[in-house]
């Protein structure tokens, strides 16, 4: 069956420390794949996506990732985050042409200042 | 920047009583979908929406639930008799096209005693 893992529930950052989330999915077919991010009392935004070409897609506020196809996995990173980083991160997959997402369980990250 | 709109922001509703969560979509898309996100687990996928009919819809979407674009600017989801596991966060979403990134609305919270 179709499935997308967060391994992290909640991580705890200071300020500057660097980030990476982790994400695993498994599909047969070619995918797309998203991050998406949830603020405090916002609705889901956009972070980055990769439909093809270059495996590190670099997404708004300084956040890349890196899809690994022999690894499944699509890691969310950030060399240095701020305390306005702190919300919910979601990765999504859907499958080359298809309509539906599927969402990992998301990450809650915490950044004290 | 365009956005989803998704009134009301919170509905309570007793069990067994009909609602109606509404959505306007951005104005130029053509695939609508409705998620869902009950406390503490992931975004589900329930549906999508084309060209004026249901394209997909998952095993959660059942007769209890329809869905209705009715004057071409206004998506709504009915649950017909809701049922306390039924209350959730109802996300509704639009794309351009399909598989292209979804535009999320701020989400309606449905609470059902």
């Amino acid at each position: 069956a179709q499935s997308v893992s967060q391994h992290n529930h909640h991580v705890i950052l200071s300020e500057a420390a660097s980030l990476e989330l982790g994400c695993n999915y498994s599909y047969g077919g070619t995918v797309n794949l998203f991050w998406y991010v949830q603020y405090p009392g916002q609705h889901l935004q956009l972070l980055l996506k990769y439909f093809s070409g270059d495996p590190l897609v670099k997404g708004i506020k300084g956040f890349e990732a890196e899809f690994i196809k022999s690894k499944f996995s699509f890691n969310l990173r950030k060399p240095s985050v701020q305390w306005s980083d702190t919300a919910e991160y979601f990765c999504a997959v859907t499958l080359t042409g298809a309509n539906n997402l599927f969402f990992g369980t998301g990450t809650r990250l915490t950044v004290i200042p | 920047e365009p956005e989803v709109t998704q009134t009301p922001s919170h509905q309570v509703t007793q069990m067994g009583q009909e609602v109606i969560l509404r959505c306007v979509p951005i104005s130029n898309h053509l695939y609508f979908y409705w998620y869902r996100q009950i406390l503490g687990q992931k975004v589900e996928f329930l549906v999508s929406f084309y060209n004026n009919e249901i394209s997909e819809k998952s095993e959660i979407f059942d007769d209890q639930f329809s869905v209705e674009r009715p004057d071409g600017s206004n998506f709504t989801l009915k649950i017909r008799s809701t049922k306390l596991e039924d209350s959730a966060m109802y996300f509704c979403a639009s794309g351009q096209e399909s598989g292209s990134p979804l535009h999320f609305g701020n989400g309606t919270r449905l609470t059902v005693t």
